[in-house]
């Protein structure tokens, strides 16, 4: 039973908008949640990070929020270029416990 | 810049056949882990190392081993492979975290696994 789930498999955007990507967990002791990247034929790639005790954390373009009563997490992309095209897999991680969950993924596709 | 490599981007093999796959990363790292990749279900972990020749089972060992017997490498191994272990399988790496947090992890591109 996945722990943490993205449930859009796919979401098409066009570019210069906003790439709104959400994520849900279900266990609540989660305290560090993370946001990756995956270009075909590589391996994800770090892209931003969220702990418990904040709700919001911005990098650049990316936005990473967290609502910890719903238990949900979502990446904000403004503006989507197309090179942000990939598969963004959320993951998160409880204190002291020496691995991350991983979410299905979903796949960004920005068009031009 | 860190640097996790793999063995083989693809590899076919047949069923009952003992496949190893090998990691190697660069950057002096504790942590080392085993993912496979599948649609729909994202990465799962099959095991993890934090140190040499320590090993942790993770959500789905089962029909995998591993070995850690220097710092830099850790390699997965399928005793006998079964067609239900085609996937793509991801290394990562990480350092041992000193605060509540776990550090990031940096992955490897990957070994698409085929078994006939």
């Amino acid at each position: 039973d996945q722990q943490v789930k993205q449930n859009s498999p796919s979401l098409s955007v066009q570019e210069g908008r906003i790439s709104i990507l959400n994520c849900d967990y279900t266990n609540s002791m989660f305290d560090y949640f993370l946001w990756y990247k995956k270009y075909p034929a590589e391996g994800p790639t770090f892209l931003i990070s969220i702990s418990s005790i904040k709700d919001k954390n911005e990098d650049g373009r990316f936005t990473v929020f967290l609502n910890k009563s719903a238990k949900h997490l979502s990446l904000h992309i403004v503006p989507s270029q197309p090179g942000d095209s990939a598969v963004y897999f959320c993951a998160a991680s409880i204190y002291n416990f020496n691995k991350f969950y991983f979410g299905s993924g979903t796949k960004l596709n920005v068009k031009p | 810049d860190v640097k996790v490599t793999q063995s083989s981007r693809y590899l076919v093999k047949r069923t009952g056949e003992k496949v190893f796959l090998e990691c190697v990363q660069d950057m002096d790292h504790e942590n080392m882990f085993w993912y496979r990749q599948d649609p729909g279900l994202g990465l799962r972990l099959i095991y993890f190392s934090y140190d040499v020749k320590m090993k942790e089972k993770g959500d789905i060992p089962e029909g995998y081993s591993v070995s850690r017997e220097k710092k830099e490498r850790f390699s997965l191994i399928l005793e006998s492979a079964s067609t239900n272990q085609t996937s793509m399988y991801l290394c990562a790496s990480s350092i041992l975290s000193n605060t509540r947090y776990q550090e990031t992890q940096y992955f490897g591109p990957g070994t698409r696994l085929l078994v006939l």
